[in-house]
């Protein structure tokens, strides 16, 4: 039982190249987030995904898209990355949300993600 | 006014010692609230939810304060293991707030 898997744990781009970043759970939750963490601030969400076939916009959206491609697979796209996302990103998944916010959080180990 | 507000620190804290520490938050209708725990260049992980009239978990004891706004974190006997950056986490609405996190650091 491997439980939140995102790839790749880093990766290098340069201004205006676009990439995938892979996430997948092995445990039959239905939601999934993506969030971004920076230096002297708290983890941002950028999209996530209620259940199996939507999915929302979070706090910082602009310059991303999602695929929830199925109940176990997440991904974040950057069409044309800037240096302003140079980040950490970390997917997470719960087994039912957090609409009444009593959900726990499983998170990947993060892709630390620089744009030169 | 940030959502969630915690002091970074770092908490300096003596092995053995106790260590405490709050965080506020501005929304009223704030519905739930946890402690994650997060290790250098790891993953938060849930280290407990925090209920109303308080909870403990071995050497953590939680504490909602309503009328204030703000949850605390209490590490009774700290251990070499406890050094790790704490994040105060707010839901309401289907979404989660994190702060920044405190950083405690035990020393031998």
């Amino acid at each position: 039982n491997a439980g939140v898997t995102q790839t790749p744990k880093f990766q290098v781009l340069k201004t205006g190249q676009s990439m995938t970043l892979q996430c997948a759970q092995d445990m039959n939750h239905n939601s999934m987030y993506w969030y971004r963490q920076d230096p002297g601030m708290g983890l941002r969400l950028i999209y996530y995904s209620a259940s199996e076939g939507t999915t929302d916009k979070g706090e910082v959206p602009n310059g991303y898209n999602v695929s929830r491609l199925n109940k176990r697979e997440f991904s974040l796209r950057l069409e044309s990355a800037a240096p302003s996302q140079t980040s950490v990103y970390f997917c997470a998944s719960s087994e039912n949300g957090i609409r009444d916010g009593r959900e726990k959080l499983f998170f990947g180990s993060g892709t630390q993600l620089s744009v030169l | 006014r940030k959502e969630v507000e915690q002091d970074p620190g770092p908490f300096n804290v003596p092995e053995g010692a106790t260590v405490a520490f709050n965080c506020t938050y501005s929304n009223s209708a704030s519905q739930s609230f946890f402690w994650y725990r997060q290790d250098c260049r790891k993953e938060p992980k849930l280290l407990m939810s925090v209920y109303s009239s308080g909870n403990e978990d071995g050497r953590f004891t939680a504490q909602l304060n309503r009328a204030s706004q703000y949850i605390s974190l209490l590490i009774r006997d700290s251990k070499l293991s406890d050094s790790a950056t704490y994040l105060c986490v707010v839901g309401r609405n289907n979404r989660l707030a994190f702060g920044k996190g405190n950083q405690v650091v035990v020393i031998p």
